[in-house]
């Protein structure tokens, strides 16, 4: 089955630093991703939606210019959480929609959990 | 208001008793998906639903479109089905619960 596979699992950093988290699709063309944080025992929010080759759609409330979304080919995209900050400390996780599989096709990343000290 | 609201929010279980957890919806989908959540973090997908009833080994899940509900039911539970459960629906975008988290004790 699709496989989505996201790095990395887990990772700590200073604040002010930047992080890069990536989504790879592995045996399919992922034609949109979308990205989401969760805080403990919250639900999954969407932070925005990306389309290879186009700029991201972001949610209402995420900063554009903090999470920055690259989706340059069909099987990798990623988000860049820029000048971390504590409160940015969270769950990750990327979705992939799977070209021309409809509603059926979204496979999930394992998600990442960001630490800023 | 929630857009996709599941019950209970906590759940134990004796390893081998019958599990049902609720989903209801407002708004229209396409489809409605039922996800495991492990306490690592990482995600399974694990039915689509668009109508009518799925079964995957002890995992059963039902939705009723009319009235914008769904059920996942486990037979013969197991701790190593301790998991969080959530319900996600696919309208214009996905809608997610907030999640069931069940522990099935030996």
């Amino acid at each position: 089955g699709a496989v989505v596979s996201q790095h990395p699992s887990w990772v700590i950093c200073k604040s002010g630093t930047s992080v890069k988290i990536e989504c790879r699709s592995l045996d399919f063309q992922a034609t949109t991703m979308f990205w989401y944080r969760q805080f403990p025992k919250q639900s999954l929010m969407l932070m925005a939606t990306s389309n290879e080759g186009s700029k991201a759609t972001y949610e209402q409330g995420v900063e554009k210019d903090k999470f920055l979304i690259n989706h340059a080919s069909l099987t990798l995209s990623t988000l860049t959480v820029t000048s971390a900050h504590p409160e940015d400390s969270s769950f990750y996780i990327c979705s992939a929609r799977t070209l021309g599989q409809g509603a059926g096709g979204y496979t999930f990343g394992s998600g990442t959990r960001l630490t800023v000290v | 208001k929630n857009e996709v609201e599941q019950s209970p929010q906590n759940l134990t279980a004796q390893e081998g008793e019958f599990i049902t957890i609720n989903c209801s919806y407002s708004v229209g989908i396409s489809a409605l998906h039922w996800l495991q959540q492990h306490p690592g973090g990482g995600i399974v997908s694990l039915f689509m639903l668009s109508s009518g009833k799925k079964k995957h080994g002890r995992l059963i899940a039902t939705i009723n479109i009319q009235e914008k509900h769904s059920s996942l039911h486990i037979t013969a539970s197991h701790p190593r089905d301790s998991a969080v459960y959530i319900c996600a629906v696919l309208g214009n975008q996905f809608y997610f619960g907030t999640g069931t988290s069940l522990t099935v004790i030996p």
